[in-house]
């Protein structure tokens, strides 16, 4: 049983449109991650918060963004889309330091044509 | 830089033979070690970690993995495989600042009967 959901699973949608990724999680955690996934390459972090109105950019530089309002919600934002954004992305959630993990939502699909 | 290597892109495994899966780290003090499995169109499932102490550690789904440090690894195993098994999977460090997990490119496993 997902704690932690991803809208939409699937999105297809034209160049230059807006795109808001919603990702929210019922367990509390103050810790949240935007992870890029293309298919045979490793998950790449995009963007990571440590708890309200805390966002910072991860290793993959993104043209996205994201903001942190709300303890639960953790949005991910692409003003215009392109091509070269296709990709999956995954949202996560983690209680505290490393050892606990990461709790993955079940991703969103995303094509741009 | 910190990076994980999964030296097998693709494995194909007999339904009840043994499975190892290799994943290679580099990282300079005691590291937190993951692994995830992704099935078709889901998120990532956190199948065991470590942080210390025991270098065998017991996970889900009948999985162990053992980290040995001499050879920097932490290599995933299952002495029975079952179909349910085929996926990809992910090992995962969490990076020396803290901040995120960096992920290896990941094996599939396939199960032939």
């Amino acid at each position: 049983e997902a704690d932690i959901y991803q809208t939409p699973r699937y999105l297809v949608i034209g160049t230059g449109k807006k795109i808001t990724l919603e990702c929210s999680q019922t367990m509390g955690h103050d810790k949240m991650y935007w992870y890029q996934q293309d298919p045979g390459m490793e998950l790449h972090l995009i963007h990571y918060s440590y708890g309200v109105n805390s966002t910072e950019k991860g290793d993959l530089s993104s043209e996205s963004t994201v903001s942190r309002i709300r303890t639960e919600h953790f949005p991910l934002t692409l003003e215009s889309a392109r091509p070269s954004h296709t990709s999956q992305y995954l949202c996560a959630s983690s209680e505290g330091p490393g050892d606990y993990g990461y709790t993955f939502g079940s991703g969103t699909r995303l094509t741009v044509v | 830089a910190q990076s994980v290597t999964q030296p097998d892109i693709h494995i194909t495994v007999s339904e009840g033979a043994s499975l190892e899966l290799r994943c290679n780290y580099s990282y300079g003090a005691t590291p937190y070690l993951f692994w995830y499995v992704q099935s078709p169109g889901q998120g990532l499932q956190l199948l065991l970690k470590y942080f210390s102490g025991d270098t065998l550690v017991q996970g889900i789904k009948g999985f162990e993995a053992e980290f040995k440090r001499s050879q920097s690894s932490f290599n995933l195993r299952k002495p029975s495989v079952h179909w349910s098994d085929a996926a990809e999977y992910f090992c995962a460090v969490e990076n020396q600042a803290g901040t995120a997990l960096i992920f290896g490119k990941g094996t599939t496993l396939s199960v032939s009967s």
